[in-house]
């Protein structure tokens, strides 16, 4: 079974420049999360879709973060435009609904630099 | 509001030794309790849950409603068991968004 798929690896761009990253789940998962982590912190969460809708984008900045997650699928997060503070590991993971909801299955990762 | 805490950024204890990695929580409600893993360049990863009372890779945790508190133990500690460990909650709502705690570095000595 193939896991999450992000890309890109990683990046690095100057404040004020936008950023994308996308995200694949795994197939058959209805929920697709991301979420920021910084360097020695936990991972925050800033969006969940359910399907093609959004859940829960309490945490997300929205007036330089957004994110979308057409036709259910593929799903991207873009910063726009960028601040320092916006350095950090931006995580995708997907899951199943139901009594399988907890268990969530975690891209390797976009490492953003900004500079 | 939801909140996971863990106080210990680092945990050192020596092979064969004893571990327990602390959790608290702060929820209004019977929430479902996780620990996952993050093993030296490999992906997050569930290690356990709960509600599914299993040992993992030797790994058990118990839910203290009274103390809300999920620590994660282990009677003798393996060197492959260092990694970064995550606390984590998923409350029973609408949106069943699932919190991280901030994390611990358990290291093994030879």
């Amino acid at each position: 079974e193939a896991g999450v798929a992000q890309s890109p690896r990683y990046k690095i761009i100057e404040k004020r420049q936008s950023v994308a990253f996308w995200c694949n789940p795994i197939s058959g998962h209805a929920t697709l999360y991301w979420y920021q982590q910084i360097l020695g912190q936990g991972p925050k969460l800033l969006i969940q879709f359910q399907n093609n809708g959004v859940v829960d984008d309490s945490q997300l900045p929205k007036d330089r973060f957004s994110a979308e997650r057409l036709k259910g699928v593929d799903s991207t997060l873009k910063i726009q435009p960028a601040k320092l503070e916006d350095s950090a590991v931006y995580l995708c993971a997907s899951s199943l609904v139901g009594a399988s909801a907890g268990e969530l299955f975690f891209g390797e990762g976009s490492r953003l630099t900004v500079l | 509001a939801q909140r996971v805490t863990q106080p210990e950024k680092l945990l050192s204890v020596f092979k064969g030794a004893p571990v327990e990695l602390k959790c608290n929580y702060s929820y209004s409600g019977s929430p479902e309790l996780f620990w996952y893993v993050q093993y030296s360049r490999q992906r997050l990863q569930l290690l356990l849950r709960h509600i599914s009372r299993e040992s993992i890779k030797g790994f058990t945790a118990d839910l203290n409603k009274g103390e809300t508190s999920f620590h994660l133990k282990k009677p003798f500690a393996q060197e492959e068991d260092s990694a970064m460990y995550y606390c984590a909650l998923m409350g029973y709502s609408s949106a069943s968004k699932i919190i991280f705690g901030s994390g611990t570095r358990l290291s093994i000595r030879p």
